[in-house]
């Protein structure tokens, strides 16, 4: 199956400061890739996705990046807030599936 | 979004008994459901693929015997834990799509934490 990496594990950033977290996979037949939001005890939320013929989307404050010759993708929050502590996790879906293949996860925290 | 609810929350049980853990789908019609495993401060684990009328397929690694998956109804899927042991001690979450195509988003549900003692 789908081999998904994540980096870093844990981050820490001031307030108002920018945060990058990488993802790479191993399947080129994925071409779904979603970044899902985790608050400690709930359950996840989708923050932003993208689709392989994307390389780039934006929603206010978070963006994704997507390099499909390379097979990874970065998700970039700007002007961190508090609220925007949590885990972070990507994923990948296969074109042959529905499956979501998890990263290992982002613990990020804003610091006020 | 869609509204995917798990139940129980939280459970406890004794070693050796079996826990049903359900997931519905509560305003949308989900051919397929997925279960995952989720250990403290790590990732969520694929465990199998809940589909509607047909048996499940597990991912490599996950004892089909032990974890029972029953997707009886479009709304309902069911992860039967079969003489639990402590290490299945975990946090068991579902997720279901709205629609059946790859590339659309997963809503989850809001997880069952499993203690077996």
């Amino acid at each position: 199956g789908e081999n998904v990496e994540q980096h870093p594990s844990t981050l820490s950033v001031q307030e108002g400061d920018s945060a990058v977290i990488k993802c790479t996979y191993s399947d080129s037949a994925s071409n779904y890739f979603p970044w899902y939001k985790q608050e400690l005890g709930k359950r996840p939320q989708l923050i932003i996705d993208i689709r392989s013929n994307v390389g780039e989307k934006k929603d206010q404050r978070i963006a994704v990046t997507l390099n499909k010759t390379a097979k990874h993708f970065s998700l970039h929050i700007t002007e961190t807030q508090p609220e925007d502590s949590a885990v972070y996790f990507c994923a990948a879906s296969m074109s042959t599936g529905n499956q979501f293949y998890f990263g290992t996860g982002t613990s990020l925290t804003v610091i006020p | 979004g869609a509204v995917v609810s798990q139940h129980p929350s939280w459970v406890i049980c004794k070693s050796g008994t079996s826990v049903k853990i359900e997931c519905r789908s509560l305003d949308f019609q989900a051919t397929t459901m997925f279960w995952y495993r989720q250990f403290p401060k790590q990732s969520l684990m694929l465990m199998a693929t809940s589909n509607e009328g047909s048996k499940a397929t597990y991912e490599q690694g996950v004892e089909k015997d032990k974890f029972l998956i029953n997707h009886a109804s479009l709304t309902l899927s069911t992860l039967t834990v079969t003489s639990a042991h402590p290490e299945d001690s975990s946090f068991y979450i579902c997720s279901a799509k709205r629609q059946p195509s790859v590339g659309t988003e997963a809503f989850f549900g809001q997880g069952t934490r499993l203690t077996v003692v």
